[in-house]
């Protein structure tokens, strides 16, 4: 268990509509990643919060969006969905220790049908 | 624009001999290189990392190698074992705090 949770886990939903991803990091970690993760891809990096503030910027659509919580928590907002969107989403937490070791969560598995 | 990039998406190597992942990157300004094991349907896992002024670091039966002249680094597993098979992703964290990670290499090891 790395101490990352997000929700939910499975998500199939319909082109053209929104979604929201939650994350929660582990306790005390300040920074969050989103990452996407397509078939067979990499992971590509989609954006970074640190303690509530936008931090580091990626491949991320104008349709998707982020925010960091003052509790620290994330969430990825997905909208006018469409097929190729389909992915999973991780979502990462790391401290402030410089090395980059962050901890992932068990991602959240979107389908868009 | 691949700033971190693994060429071989897959390596079938035998138990007990050495497994070889190579990745090589683009920007010299790349403070930490990492990397992470992931099985499916779990999320990536911290392995091991290096920092750019050192060039190897080990943690048991894993090894990384940097050669900052070649903006190249590669894992040594050995000896490999069953439980190794798994995909594997290097990553490399930038001065700007983004963590970049490659496409991965998916590693079988068969008895």
């Amino acid at each position: 268990d790395s101490g990352v949770t997000q929700t939910p886990k499975h998500l199939i939903t319909a082109t053209g509509q929104r979604v929201t991803l939650r994350c929660s990091p582990r306790s005390g970690d300040l920074s969050v990643y989103w990452y996407q993760q397509s078939l067979d891809q990499g992971l590509q990096f989609l954006i970074q919060y640190y303690n509530g503030e936008e931090r580091a910027k990626g491949n991320i659509l104008e349709r998707f969006s982020a925010q960091q919580f003052p509790d620290l928590h994330s969430e990825l907002n997905l909208s006018s969905l469409e097929l190729g969107d389909s992915a999973l989403y991780f979502c990462a937490s790391s401290g402030n220790t410089g090395a980059g070791e962050a901890f992932f969560g068990q991602g959240t598995r979107l389908t868009v049908v | 624009d691949q700033q971190v990039k693994q060429n071989s998406p897959s390596l079938s190597v035998q138990e007990g001999r050495i497994s070889i992942l190579n990745c090589d990157y683009t920007n010299s300004m790349f403070d930490y290189f990492l990397w992470y094991k992931k099985y499916p349907a779990e999320g990536p896992t911290f392995l091991i990392s290096i920092s750019s002024i050192k060039d190897k670091n080990e943690d048991g039966r894993f090894t990384v190698f940097l050669n900052k002249s070649a903006k190249h680094l590669s894992l040594h597993i050995v000896p490999s074992q069953p439980g190794d098979s798994a995909v594997y992703f290097c990553a490399a964290l930038s001065n700007t705090d983004k963590l970049i990670f490659g496409t991965g290499t998916r590693l079988q090891v068969f008895p």
